[in-house]
């Protein structure tokens, strides 16, 4: 069985501050892994995604994240914070071998003060 | 342009009414998912379907069904059995059933009781 975890359901940084959203996930196989930002009444669009090859990829809006298999994590990060950020932020994962299907997190909501 | 369409964005069911909630895509993806999103919860998956004339029930298909009689077309029915069926419904979409690929998801319906 697969599982995405997302530590935080809520995280507030100040404009211009460094963005990190955690995101740990469980498998026995090599995973798939996703980040979607959903913006409000919006769908959600696709960030940035590892597959294999380099364990940092980067994404859209300067978004980068770290695929760490010894960690079982991919945590999403931002060196600079915009309020345009502000959404609410998903870490999906699929397994190889299995049925493709997404598992999602639960979500975390970015806050971005001025 | 490409991409997924779902309507109504906004729908009203009355106590014991069956209402359907549609989803097409010209992408040419081969397949489909129905995703409910309630607050702090997630994504939850309904229902999927890989090709057409054929769909799977996901983790919470009780008081819901599909159909996949085109390769655009996926609509969901929330029936009556669906005791709380307020939430944010979500369709998406891939161009196979690999794991490498993302998601494209429609802009979502909201569906209250009456």
């Amino acid at each position: 069985a697969q599982s995405v975890t997302q530590l935080g359901s809520h995280v507030s940084v100040s404009e211009g501050a460094l963005v990190l959203l955690r995101c740990n996930y469980s498998s026995s196989v090599p995973p798939y892994l996703f980040w979607y930002v959903q913006y409000p009444n919006q769908g959600l669009q696709l960030l940035l995604k590892y597959t294999t090859g380099a364990t940092l990829v980067k994404g859209i809006n300067g978004f980068e994240a770290e695929f760490k298999k010894s960690e079982t994590s991919f945590h999403l990060t931002k060196p600079s914070a915009h309020m345009s950020d502000a959404a609410e932020y998903f870490c999906a994962v699929i397994l190889s071998g299995g049925s493709y299907i997404p598992t999602f997190g639960r979500g975390t909501s970015l806050i971005v003060h001025p | 342009d490409g991409g997924i369409t779902q309507s109504p964005k906004y729908l009203f069911r009355k106590e014991g009414q069956n209402v359907t909630l549609s989803c097409e895509q010209n992408l040419n993806h081969d397949a489909m998912y129905w995703y409910r999103q309630d607050p702090g919860q997630g994504l939850r998956l309904i229902y999927y379907s890989q090709i057409v004339n054929d769909f799977q029930k996901g983790d919470i298909a009780e008081g819901y069904s599909v159909s996949r009689e085109k390769k655009e077309s996926f609509p969901l029915t929330v029936t009556s059995a669906q005791k709380n069926p307020t939430a944010f419904y979500l369709c998406a979409s891939k161009k196979t059933q690999s794991g490498n690929e993302k998601l494209f998801f429609g802009s979502g319906t909201q569906l209250s009781v009456l």
